[in-house]
């Protein structure tokens, strides 16, 4: 069975610095890797995905994020973290787009 | 309308009522997906329509979730006879393409709460 582990549940962060979020996968095949961003009272939105190629993949928001087999690791990077990057992040695995696994998510708060 | 809108965005109900949330997807988008997110959890699959047809229903948490696209564009998902687990917010999700294939655009969700 396909799981995902965010070992983080909040993340305190001063604004400037740098993020990871760290996200490992269980996954039986190849699997398609994807962050979310969650702000409160909003939706899910998409922040960047890997499928194949290059292990070093760029989003939206000045995030990437490196997927790195060895380690059943997708982990998110940002060199600087805005105030407004404040949210709850979610690492998915699944087979494509649609039927995902989600983690718990990770909090991210940014301090001034 | 620009994106996936859900109503209500907001239900209380009491326990073993019934309720219905309704999923509006982007216009033209071929795959409707349901989303459960419990609190403090990451969303969990439900079910996935393509037009339709419910092909995959393999994440309804019993048989007192139904859902249902029946001209392939707007879906309700109905919880008959609440319980206090359903409490969550219910996350719908669309994709322009088939299943798989297709970027996920997620509504701001219908939370639940059963009193």
């Amino acid at each position: 069975a396909q799981s995902v582990t965010q070992p983080d549940i909040h993340i305190t962060v001063s604004e400037g610095a740098s993020l990871e979020l760290r996200c490992n996968y269980s996954y039986g095949a190849t699997p398609y890797l994807f962050w979310y961003v969650q702000s409160p009272g909003q939706g899910l939105q998409l922040l960047l995905k890997y499928f194949s190629g290059d292990t070093l993949v760029q989003g939206i928001k000045g995030f990437e994020a490196e997927f790195k087999r060895s380690q059943s690791s997708f982990n998110l990077r940002k060199p600087s973290v805005h105030w407004s990057d404040a949210a709850e992040y979610f690492c998915a695995v699944g087979p494509g787009y649609s039927t995902l696994t989600f983690g718990k998510g990770t909090m991210l708060l940014v301090s001034p | 309308g620009a994106g996936v809108s859900q109503s209500p965005r907001y239900k209380v109900a009491k326990r073993g009522q019934d309720v219905a949330l309704r999923c509006d997807p982007i216009s033209g988008h071929v795959s409707l997906f349901w989303y459960q997110q419990a609190l403090g959890q990451g969303p969990e699959f439900l079910t996935y329509f393509q037009n339709e047809a419910q092909l995959d229903k393999s994440g309804l948490p019993s048989d007192r979730f139904f859902a249902e696209r029946p001209e392939g564009s707007v879906s309700t998902l109905k919880i008959q006879r609440t319980q206090q687990e359903d409490s969550a917010v219910y996350l719908c999700a669309s994709s322009l393409r088939g299943a798989n294939t297709g970027e996920l655009f997620f509504g701001e969700g219908s939370r639940l709460t059963v009193l």
